[in-house]
């Protein structure tokens, strides 16, 4: 199966400071997507991006499927958005859904 | 539209006793996943159905986990006997598999069920 690579595994900012988290697989994938883990541990669907570019409010995603990789973007971050991001392909239909092992995002008021 | 829903929340079970998850996908969505995660590291694979085929169980440990989904609806996954080392939390997915489709492929997880083995 494919490889997923996140970066940075873990991340301190201050609210209101802007980030960028990279995900690099080592396949090409046709369904990737962005989640979010809550305290509580459940998964929340932050994008599906197999390409291109989405906006969503203070996030927004952008994947080079040529080049293998995806971008997530959070602007003016708040505490609420700590926790931890992962992304996550699928190389065809039939194949599992890989994850990478997260980037843990930490937002101090 | 409901969401995928599992049950229990929370399970603390001895080692070498028995225990079983149960998940009802999102209506109408073909694919069912169980995948484990382990604190501190990204969910892993462990069954995936389609309807109520396997389509990969080659992470299961068959030894001692087993997975049925009757009717390509809802499913359990057992455990049996349990060891130290499935303390984790156990998430079940679903997806509808639109082919050709961009928002019909997405993955929807349910809040899981955290088991510790003690």
């Amino acid at each position: 199966g494919i490889q997923v690579e996140q970066s940075p595994p873990d991340l301190i900012l201050q609210e209101g400071a802007n980030s960028t988290l990279r995900c690099n697989f080592s396949d090409s994938v046709n369904n990737l997507q962005w989640f979010h883990q809550n305290p509580w541990g459940q998964l929340i669907n932050l994008f599906y991006i197999p390409s291109g570019t989405k906006q969503n409010g203070r996030l927004s995603a952008t994947t080079v499927a040529t080049e293998r990789y995806s971008l997530l973007y959070i602007s003016s971050s708040q505490t609420t958005d700590s926790g931890v991001y992962f992304c996550a392909g699928v190389r065809d239909n039939n194949n599992d859904m890989r994850f990478g092992a997260g980037t843990r995002l930490t937002v101090k008021p | 539209e409901a969401g995928v829903a599992q049950s229990p929340r929370y399970k603390i079970i001895e080692k070498r006793q028995s225990v079983a998850f149960w998940c009802n996908p999102i209506s109408g969505h073909a694919t069912l996943y169980w995948y484990q995660q382990i604190l501190g590291q990204g969910p892993k694979l462990l069954i995936q159905f389609q309807n109520n085929g396997v389509v990969d169980d080659s992470q299961l440990p068959k030894d001692r986990f087993s997975a049925e989904r009757l009717k390509g609806v809802d499913s359990t996954l057992k455990i049996q006997p349990a060891k130290l080392e499935d303390s984790a939390v156990y998430l079940c997915a679903s997806r509808h598999l639109r082919t050709g489709g961009l928002a019909g492929n997405t993955i929807y997880f349910g809040e899981g069920s955290w088991l510790t083995v003690v």
